[in-house]
């Protein structure tokens, strides 16, 4: 059974510019979380997915920041016109109904 | 405010010596707290979950204690391997199914040096 699943692992992007960041959970599982992590800071929730619904985004910034679990295919959290400070590591995590199991992460850098 | 605060920020051992990490929250109520290990350039893996009720929980040479009158919990390591090296960071989990369900410490970066 494979873990959950992040590419690209690294990401660069020019200021402006779109990030899609693809997530692919474990196999049976329904709930996917996305979260990120700033340099020498902890993770902090963004939005909590499940098939086709978005259950809880609390965490999301308002503007430019986007996310989606398709019924076919892996989650998309999506970063439109990204900017300095959108420069971190986003984390996925996925579940059945209890522990989540996170994936490797995708590390975004914009210049 | 719900928060998970971490001691030290980071740590240096020589290889083969133990070491006690520390966690102290105010997330109330929790339903369980977990200590995860992150190799650099990975997702969190858990080590130990502990509900309220207990007290400590094993895992190898992992060893997880939890005080929830004080609110504190520590993580020892016993006898460090060189891979031990990576961040341990104390997670607390509140009793919903909310998004953020989980609250974050910042993480104790361990260096274990041959």
């Amino acid at each position: 059974n494979a873990g959950v699943m992040q590419n690209p692992r690294h990401l660069v992007r020019r200021r402006g510019q779109e990030a899609r960041l693809r997530c692919s959970p474990m196999k049976g599982h329904s709930h996917v979380y996305w979260y990120r992590q700033l340099p020498e800071e902890g993770l902090k929730f963004m939005v909590y997915l499940q098939k086709e619904n978005i259950i809880d985004e609390s965490g999301m910034p308002k503007e430019r920041f986007s996310a989606e679990f398709p019924k076919e295919g892996p989650s998309i959290l999506r970063i439109q016109q990204v900017v300095r400070g959108d420069s971190a590591a986003y984390f996925c995590a996925s579940s059945r109904s209890g522990e989540q199991y996170f994936g490797p992460g995708t590390r975004l850098t914009v210049t | 405010k719900n928060q998970v605060e971490q001691s030290p920020q980071s740590l240096i051992i020589l290889e083969g010596k133990n070491c006690t990490l520390q966690c102290n929250y105010t997330v109330s109520p929790f339903s369980n707290l977990r200590w995860y290990k992150q190799d650099t350039g990975r997702g969190p893996v858990s080590l130990t979950i502990m509900t309220f009720s207990e007290n400590t929980k094993s895992n190898g040479r992992y060893t997880a204690t939890l005080d929830a009158d004080t609110k504190q919990s520590s993580l020892h390591i016993t006898a460090s391997q060189l891979s031990d090296s990576a961040s341990y960071i104390c997670v607390v989990r509140k009793p919903n199914n909310a998004g953020n369900m989980l609250t974050f410490g910042g993480g104790t970066r361990l260096m274990v040096k041959p």
